[in-house]
């Protein structure tokens, strides 16, 4: 987990309200990702982002928003219209194209959001 | 599409008795192959990938896999179990042809190891 944050730990939610979990790293990795993981359905990619300022949707972007002001940071909304936001989310980053290891895709401890 | 399967959800193996975990998976082109570990409320942790060279790749914790092109395959193993490896792992993949694209996951398998 080292080099990337993710916080909070834990998150509570009303139905309704939209929420913002925060992931930095400090590994100068130009890709960033959002995964959703659900119980026995493994990990789901959200949106990533290989360069600052573009962000790309992955295969459930539907209810979720993200921006990458910073090459450090790429905060995910979970907006109202996520209609089953319960999960366990995870971000990860990757070195650039050309350098040592690239394609290792390095993750954070996760944030677990429960809707109440 | 690439993807990825694990076949079991779950494997058990007694505490000193070898362990395997399969993998197989479906991309165009040559593969890049990656296990992940993760254990409970936690992010997941690099195990070890295969790239190209060798078709046995050693990881971390002891841990190894081998790449198999005609299977289709890159089953992850260890040569004595602990029953500290017992956790949730996952065999990603991508086509060594499409850049800097995310990781496609399987679902994962559960280890569990029986003192």
């Amino acid at each position: 987990d080292g080099g990337i944050t993710q916080s909070p730990k834990y998150l509570f939610r009303k139905e309704g309200q939209n929420v913002t979990l925060s992931c930095e790293q400090n590994l100068n990795h130009d890709a960033m990702y959002w995964y959703r993981q659900d119980p026995g359905q493994g990990l789901r990619l959200i949106y990533y982002s290989q360069i600052v300022n573009d962000f790309q949707k992955g295969d459930i972007a539907e209810g979720y928003s993200v921006s990458r002001e910073k090459k450090e940071s790429f905060p995910l909304t979970v907006t109202s219209a996520q209609k089953n936001p319960t999960a366990f989310y995870l971000c990860a980053s990757s070195p650039p194209w050309s350098g040592p290891n690239t394609d290792t895709q390095y993750f954070g401890p996760g944030t677990r959001l429960t809707v109440l | 599409a690439q993807s990825v399967a694990q076949p079991e959800d779950q494997v058990n193996v007694a505490e000193g008795n070898p362990l395997t975990v399969k993998c197989t998976y479906s991309v165009s082109g040559n593969p890049y192959l990656f296990w992940y570990v993760q254990y409970p409320n936690r992010g997941l942790q690099f195990l070890l990938k295969y790239i190209t060279g060798d078709n046995l790749v050693k990881g971390s914790y002891g841990f190894e896999a081998e790449f198999n092109k005609s299977q289709t395959s890159f089953h992850l193993k260890k040569p004595s179990a602990l029953v500290s490896d017992s956790a949730l792992y996952f065999c990603a993949v991508r086509s060594r042809n499409s850049g800097n694209t995310p990781l496609v996951f399987g679902k994962g398998t559960r280890l569990s190891v029986i003192a």
